[in-house]
């Protein structure tokens, strides 16, 4: 069975400070995908991580991937109250493919205080 | 911009009754998903499609069943609603690269 964990579930942090959360799956894909959902809202797409070593940058977030590791990580740099989210990983299935079938993690609860 | 539209984003429904939830997307999409959310359990896959007519169960189909008959629709039906269904179900369709795209989400509340 497919496992994708992350921690911390939860995590209160100020604003300007710098943070990171971590994904650990069990699968030996190459892909790993990062979304955000705002309360009461739908999940969004933020990052699409392709292979190891693929980094991705939006603002103030940046995420990785090191597949040999089994872990990506989303950082968060110099944190803004825009930020307060929950953030789920999502890991396939070994195999590859077009087995789109994603396990997410239970999301990390990001809450950025004044 | 991908569209993935869900028909209703809220539901009430009485122990029972069937309950169908449409999702439609614009994208040519071949694989479609429907998942439900839930505090504390996360995100869980029901079933879902990978083409016309095409259909995998989820990690947790019971209770549900789905419909593909056009590409660009997806429908979770709930032959007979129970109290442990009322949950937010997010419909998804998938790019070429695995990205998901997700609808609004349909609050079901089931009395």
């Amino acid at each position: 069975e497919l496992k994708v964990e992350q921690n911390p579930l939860f995590l209160s942090m100020q604003e300007g400070k710098n943070y990171t959360i971590y994904c650990n799956y069990s699968t030996t894909s190459d892909r790993l995908y990062w979304y955000r959902q705002d309360p009461g809202k739908s999940l969004e797409s933020l990052f699409v991580l392709l292979s190891n070593g693929a980094v991705k940058q939006e603002g103030r977030l940046m995420a990785s991937l090191d597949t040999k590791a089994r872990l990506s990580t989303l950082h968060i740099t110099a944190a803004v109250h825009d930020l307060s989210a929950t953030y789920f990983c999502a890991a396939p299935p070994s195999g590859g493919g077009s087995n789109y079938k994603l396990t997410f993690g239970k999301g990390t609860l990001l809450t950025v205080n004044p | 911009d991908v569209k993935v539209t869900q028909s209703s984003r809220y539901l009430v429904k009485r122990t029972g009754e069937k309950v169908f939830l449409e999702c439609v997307q614009d994208m040519d999409h071949e694989n479609m998903f429907w998942y439900r959310q839930d505090p504390g359990l996360g995100l869980r896959l029901i079933y879902f499609s990978y083409d016309v007519k095409m259909k995998e169960k989820g990690d947790i189909p019971e209770g549900y069943s789905v419909s593909r008959e056009k590409k660009e629709r997806f429908s979770l039906i709930l032959e007979s609603a129970s109290t442990n269904q009322t949950s937010m179900y997010l419909c998804a369709s998938a790019s070429q690269v695995g990205e998901l795209f997700f609808g609004e989400g349909s609050r079901l509340t089931v009395l």
